[in-house]
């Protein structure tokens, strides 16, 4: 059974705190991705990567980082957060290759919040 | 500017009858496109999906109307059970050179026993 997971459920933290957001997949996905979802906006991607240590920007990479050192792990770091960042981020992954999204499999999101 | 509009941000329907989810995109360039299903606390899934080259894609319950010219695409659940009560996200791309979806905001679906 295919797996996405990612490591809090929910998490608070302080403005100007850096926030690690972290994803793993077990199906040996070359893609992994980055969404926020926001009421009202649907789905926005922040980042993706096609490989290990690849990385592109998305429609809103402002404020956000990645990282990928190994090819199951994707990570998402707020620099320094910040109250609009408050949000749910969901992570997926598909198989490699362009325009693989019926093979986009989404974790189950982590609920920030921000103070 | 939204790219891909759900301009129905609910829809209540009885059991049994059919359920329409409608979409409008802007973008010219989108040439495929997909609906996911969306349970609380739980991240989307893949529901179906139509290429540009066709107008229809029907898979069980759920079929997948393409209307080019209008810019418009419909989902239609027939007959619609209340484990089908979700968010529909309906999402866009531009076919085989992108990595890129772009979604719309959701219609929530609330099935009515």
């Amino acid at each position: 059974d295919v797996k996405v997971t990612q490591s809090s459920r929910y998490l608070v933290k302080r403005t100007g705190e850096k926030v690690f957001l972290e994803c793993v997949q077990d199906m040996d996905h070359e893609n992994m991705f980055w969404y926020r979802q926001d009421p009202g906006l649907g789905l926005r991607l922040i980042y993706f990567s096609y490989d290990v240590k690849m990385k592109e920007k998305g429609d809103i990479p402002e404020g956000y980082s990645v990282s990928r050192e190994k090819k199951e792990r994707f990570s998402l770091i707020l620099e320094s957060a910040s109250t609009n960042q408050t949000s749910m981020y969901l992570c997926a992954s598909s198989l490699p290759g362009l325009a693989s999204f019926e093979t986009q499999y989404f974790g189950p999101g982590t609920r920030l919040l921000v103070l | 500017d939204q790219q891909v509009k759900q301009n129905s941000p609910s829809l209540s329907v009885q059991e049994g009858r059919i359920s329409i989810l409608n979409c409008d995109y802007t973008n010219s360039m989108f040439d495929y496109f997909l609906w996911y299903k969306k349970y609380p606390a739980e991240g989307p899934t893949f529901l179906i999906s139509i290429s540009s080259i066709k107008d229809k894609n029907e898979d069980g319950r759920f079929t997948v109307f393409l209307n080019k010219s209008a810019k418009h695409l419909s989902l239609h659940i027939v007959p619609s059970q209340p484990g089908d009560s979700a968010v529909y996200f309906c999402a866009a791309s531009e076919g085989a050179g992108s990595y890129q979806l772009t979604f719309g905001k959701g219609t929530k679906l609330s099935v009515i026993p």
